[in-house]
Order: C-alpha cells, then structure tokens, then sequence
C-alpha cells in the first residue's frame, strides 16, 4: 500500500483563488510528521509547512495551512489568495517515530501535485 | 548561510562510466541522506549516513554506494552507471529541532545515463 497518496497529478487554479492539495497517509505508528515541499520549474526543494501527529491545531505558515485531518488519515496543503509564482509541483511527505529518535531521517514522498495558476 | 551544494548540477555520461556526484552541507549536521526523483514516483531514499562512518541503505540503494569520511560531504558514487539510473538526484542534510527535525536539500543533479 501506498504510504503517501497524492490523488490529483495536475490542477488549474484561477489566480487569486484558494487551492487545497490533497495527500492521505498511511501508518501504524502513532509518532508522524508531515511535511509539504514546492518544487518550481527551477528544480530545488522548498519546505512549506510541517504538521506533527501530535500536534492539537493545523499548522498554519503565511498563506500556507495545513487541514489536518488524523482520524482520516488526511494532511490537505490550503494556499489562499493563490499567485502566479505558486504555479509548481507539489509534495506531500512523511517522517514515521518520534522526532526525538534521531534515527532514520528518511521522508516517504507522495507523487506530487503540479499546480497550474491562470492568470 | 545554511547551504547544501551537489556538483555537478547536470551530467550526461555512457554507460558503464564510473562517476561521483559530491554533496557538502556547511551546517555541521550529522545526517544526510541522498533521494532520486523519478516521475510518478516522487521522491525515493537511496541512502543515508547518521555520522561520520556511518551510512545504511534506504529503499532504492541497488547500484549506489556513499562514503562518509568527514561530516560536511556526503558523496554519492555510481561505480557502473546504467541507463535506469537517468534520475534527478537530491542530497539533503537534517537539523534537529525544537519541534521537528527539517531537511535541507541541495539543489539537484540532472543525470542523463546513455
């Protein structure tokens, strides 16, 4: 099974709008994080917002936040006010065990989502 | 500034060429780690070290293989290059902190195996 699913391989988003970018996870440890990166055209890596499994509020950056939804399974990227420069792939990821075990670093990505801003 | 730089940025090479894709981080992390990104498939952990002389295998490591001799560089080393590793590569390095550990990634290898 698919530890990270990204259902949506491309979206259209009129500028200005709010897009949501869905990701579902799927684990059997009670100790996650979730992380989402941008990757525009240029190719780098960008962190945006990182949600803990144990955290009680959505996590929220900027124009950045995080629906999450633990009993779902659901870690949804929301960007109001959406901008040209948003147009990039999208990733949704996951570090399994606490952060505190300074063991395996390894993220678990989705497919991505390549987002699409119309001016 | 916080850096992790990946040489080269692109290459293209034939098969069966030996070749080194170097990764240094200037934050003195302990962990690094080395993903490919292949499309439809995201982004996959080939391998990683926890300290100097440590490394392990990640899920893709088959046809890679590292070397941690001092903290900051963190090569990548494909001893016999095949057309299926054509990917693009990312070297990141994690800091741990307060509320999570976060990754920084290099800015990518494009490499072309003919």
């Amino acid at each position: 099974a698919q530890k990270i699913t990204q259902t949506q391989p491309g979206m259209f988003v009129q500028e200005k709008e709010a897009v949501t970018l869905d990701c579902t996870y799927d684990t059997s440890d009670p100790s996650y994080g979730l992380f989402w990166y941008k990757q525009p055209s240029s190719g780098e890596m960008i962190f945006l917002i990182y949600q803990g499994s144990y955290d009680q509020q959505n996590a929220t950056e900027g124009r950045y936040s995080l629906n999450f939804q633990k009993a779902r399974k659901s870690a949804n990227l929301v960007i109001s006010a959406s901008q040209l420069g948003d147009s990039a792939m999208y990733f949704c990821a996951m570090r399994e065990g606490r952060e505190s075990n300074f063991g395996n670093e390894k993220l678990t990505f989705g497919t991505g989502t390549r987002l699409t801003i119309i001016p | 500034e916080a850096q992790v730089t990946q040489n080269p940025r692109y290459l293209i090479t034939v098969t069966g060429k030996k070749l080194t894709v170097t990764c240094s981080q200037n934050m003195n992390h302990e962990y690094m780690s080395w993903y490919r990104q292949d499309p439809g498939l995201g982004l996959r952990q080939i391998y990683y070290s926890m300290n100097v002389e440590v490394t392990d295998k990640g899920d893709v490591p088959e046809g890679y293989k590292v070397s941690r001799k001092e903290k900051r560089n963190f090569p990548l080393i494909l001893e016999s290059p095949s057309p299926n590793q054509t990917s693009l590569y990312f070297c990141a390095s994690t800091v741990p902190g307060l509320a999570y550990n976060e990754q920084f990634f290099g800015p990518g290898t494009r490499l072309t195996v003919l």
